[in-house]
């Protein structure tokens, strides 16, 4: 079936350190999302690309969705404590128009040392 | 407060036991997900409802049943518990049928099988 695989799986980075988190996907997707789970809490929504080759960014976060619409990245510049967590990726899966059912990328979780 | 809310956010109990997990979606959101976390799993759908309607339907166990009420609450129903079914159950609501623009998750109900 469709998966979502996401690398890497963890991620220890001094404070200051830049971090990335890349998604592919076996299919093309119709958009991507980004979700950040804080430890002991829900997913947040970060983020929805949905062009070909399309880069957004929100402060210190540069997200980027593939020429090809197969895989994303995630980008943090200088991580902050506040960056801890883990990261997902998810997308719809394919050939389901009755259904907004999104495959999750399986995350990485990002700690940051003071 | 994500404006999803579940109950209980705890629950322990005994292998055979049955349980039922409740879910009221954001105000004016007629899409329900759910959901399953294990520590070692990312995010597993199990069902999707769309304003009272079934339209997809994960590798949810036949042990596993759910549904969407008039006022779109939804409930989850595990029965027969087994040890393995122990997680982290998150219910998400979208406003659109597709789920674009992002799902917006519960804080989640933890369940502990003993």
């Amino acid at each position: 079936g469709q998966q979502v695989m996401q690398i890497p799986q963890y991620q220890h980075v001094q404070e200051g350190e830049d971090f990335t988190t890349y998604c592919n996907s076996s299919t093309t997707l119709s958009n991507i999302q980004w979700y950040k789970q804080r430890p002991g809490g829900h997913p947040v929504f970060l983020i929805q690309l949905v062009k070909s080759g399309e880069v957004k960014k929100q402060k210190r976060l540069t997200f980027q969705f593939g020429e090809a619409k197969k895989n994303s990245s995630l980008h943090i510049t200088a991580t902050q404590t506040t960056d801890v967590g883990t990261y997902f990726c998810a997308g719809p899966e394919k050939g389901s128009s009755n259904t907004g059912k999104l495959i999750f990328g399986q995350g990485t979780t990002l700690q940051v040392k003071p | 407060d994500s404006g999803v809310t579940q109950t209980p956010k705890h629950l322990i109990t005994a292998t055979g036991q049955r349980v039922t997990l409740r879910c009221s979606p954001r105000s004016g959101d007629l899409s329900v997900y759910w959901y399953q976390q294990s520590l070692d799993q990312g995010l597993q759908f199990l069902i999707h409802y769309y304003n009272g309607e079934e339209r997809a339907k994960g590798n949810i166990l036949e042990r596993f049943s759910a549904q969407q009420f008039p006022d779109l609450h939804s409930e989850l129903n595990l029965s027969s518990l087994e040890l393995g079914d122990s997680a982290l159950y998150f219910c998400a609501s979208s406003v659109a049928l597709r789920g674009s623009y992002g799902y917006t998750f519960g804080s989640g109900t933890r369940l502990t099988v003993v």
